[in-house]
């Protein structure tokens, strides 16, 4: 069966500060893969989705960048971390363009 | 195009009352819709999802919706509500075909359940 691994599951980080968070999957093949924010209040955001190794689609301009390395690892990324770069990040799979996606843990991170 | 309006932010329920979280969708071809669950600090769990076959789909934990084509409506009901169903829940709407390669989220209705 598939499995979404998604770290770390909290992290608190000072402004100006790099991040780097990791997203793999297994049991499965070329997935669709993507980063979302959630907010209080304001649903998901789409930040990034990527349909194959080394292509990633950003959906919003914004302080982060995404990286597909391998078929299965997903990495979302920042040089320097703003005060409004806190949230919960989620990572996300599916199998074909407009299908179900599942879903990882989380992460909660905030910026201080 | 596509969006998912979700009408109330907050719903409140009894227990063992009926459970109504209301979703309408705009897209601009044939959509695929789906309901998720997330429990705090958690990921979303899929419900169920609606792909052009049957209008009334049954998802886990005694969900179901009704895709309504004419009233672009997708809402979620469970007859009678659990203490365990307390969480958010989030609507979304994809392109079918292939056309639209994400899903599109609601806001999310949170769901409270009095005992």
């Amino acid at each position: 069966s598939q499995t979404i691994h998604q770290w770390p599951a909290t992290l608190v980080q000072p402004v100006g500060s790099p991040l780097s968070l990791e997203c793999t999957v297994e049991g499965t093949s070329n997935p669709n893969l993507y980063w979302y924010r959630q907010a209080a209040g304001r649903g998901l955001q789409l930040l990034f989705y990527s349909v194959g190794i080394g292509q990633i689609s950003s959906e919003v301009p914004q302080n982060l960048s995404a990286s597909r390395p391998q078929d299965r690892q997903f990495i979302l990324s920042s040089k320097k971390l703003l005060l409004s770069d806190s949230g919960f990040y989620l990572c996300a799979w599916s199998v074909l363009t407009g299908t179900e996606a599942f879903f990882g843990q989380g992460t909660r991170l905030t910026v201080v | 195009a596509q969006s998912v309006t979700q009408l109330g932010s907050h719903v409140s329920v009894s227990e063992g009352a009926l459970v109504l979280l209301r979703c309408n969708y705009s897209s601009s071809v044939p959509p695929y819709l789906f309901w998720y669950v997330q429990y705090p600090n958690q990921g979303l769990q899929l419900l169920l999802k609606y792909t052009s076959a049957a209008t009334l789909v049954k998802g886990i934990n005694g969900f179901e919706a009704e895709f309504k084509k004419s009233e672009t409506s997708f809402h979620l009901t469970k007859p009678s509500a659990h203490m365990s169903d307390a969480a958010e829940y989030f609507c979304a709407v994809s392109g079918s075909g292939g056309s639209n390669y994400k899903l599109t989220f609601g806001k999310g209705t949170l769901l409270t359940v009095n005992p």
